[in-house]
């Protein structure tokens, strides 16, 4: 059965420092989205991605986030200059013209 | 905007006993309702879905749940637990242009022996 994935699994980096997120989405799916999880809280919305644009955004996604789909099967997140507090786990998911998202395994990001 | 609220943080049971795990929701638009599940250090699994028709909604796992629209609920069901049941399950809801999904707090369901 085809799977969102995601790498890297875990990522450590310096505060101050940009931090490249990649997902691999199932190959015929359209929409894409990032979520983020801080340990031990719930999963929040980021960002959804269509026909190369985003779609949607939340308040969270200030202008240290950018996406991109550099081809036609990755799509990524970036945070410019990372703060303590991006430390989280982010979770791609994407989705066909349905109702259903399909989330990937999470890259845990760790800032210090 | 949508809402979603998980009444309950943690959830201990024993093993063999029934659960409900409760969730509601508030939206002004139609929406689909989601369970997902989530094990320790793993990613997040849909157990079921409400999308139209039927309000009872069986899925993974031996998990249903029942949509109520007139109590804007959605609550997660099992007969009878087991161990491996252990895990943060998370109640969410999206619009129906699906274009991103709101999330609960999540209930910790804790499987006792």
């Amino acid at each position: 059965e085809p799977e969102v994935t995601q790498t890297p699994s875990h990522q450590v980096t310096q505060m101050g420092q940009e931090v490249i997120l990649r997902c691999v989405p199932i190959s015929n799916h359209l929409y894409f989205y990032w979520y983020r999880q801080i340990l031990g809280q719930k999963v929040e919305f980021l960002v959804s991605f269509y026909n190369n644009e985003i779609s949607e955004k939340s308040e969270i996604f200030d202008d240290q986030f950018s996406v991109e789909r550099p081809d036609g099967s990755n799509f990524t997140l970036k945070i410019r200059s990372t703060k303590l507090e991006d430390s989280a786990m982010y979770f791609c998911a994407s989705k066909t013209s349905g109702n259903t998202q399909y989330f990937g395994p999470g890259t845990r990001l760790t800032v210090l | 905007a949508q809402s979603v609220t998980q009444l309950d943080s943690q959830v201990p049971v024993f093993e063999e006993a029934p659960v409900e795990l409760r969730c509601n929701y508030s939206s002004s638009v139609s929406v689909y309702l989601f369970w997902y599940v989530q094990y320790p250090n793993q990613g997040l699994q849909l157990l079921l879905k409400y999308l139209s028709g039927s309000t009872l909604v069986k899925g993974i796992n031996g998990f249903e749940a029942e949509f109520n629209k007139s109590q804007t609920s959605f609550h997660l069901r099992k007969p009878s637990v087991h161990i491996s049941d252990t895990a943060e399950y998370f109640c969410a809801v999206s619009d129906q242009g699906g274009f991103k999904t709101i999330f609960g707090a999540g209930t910790r369901l804790f499987v006792k022996a």
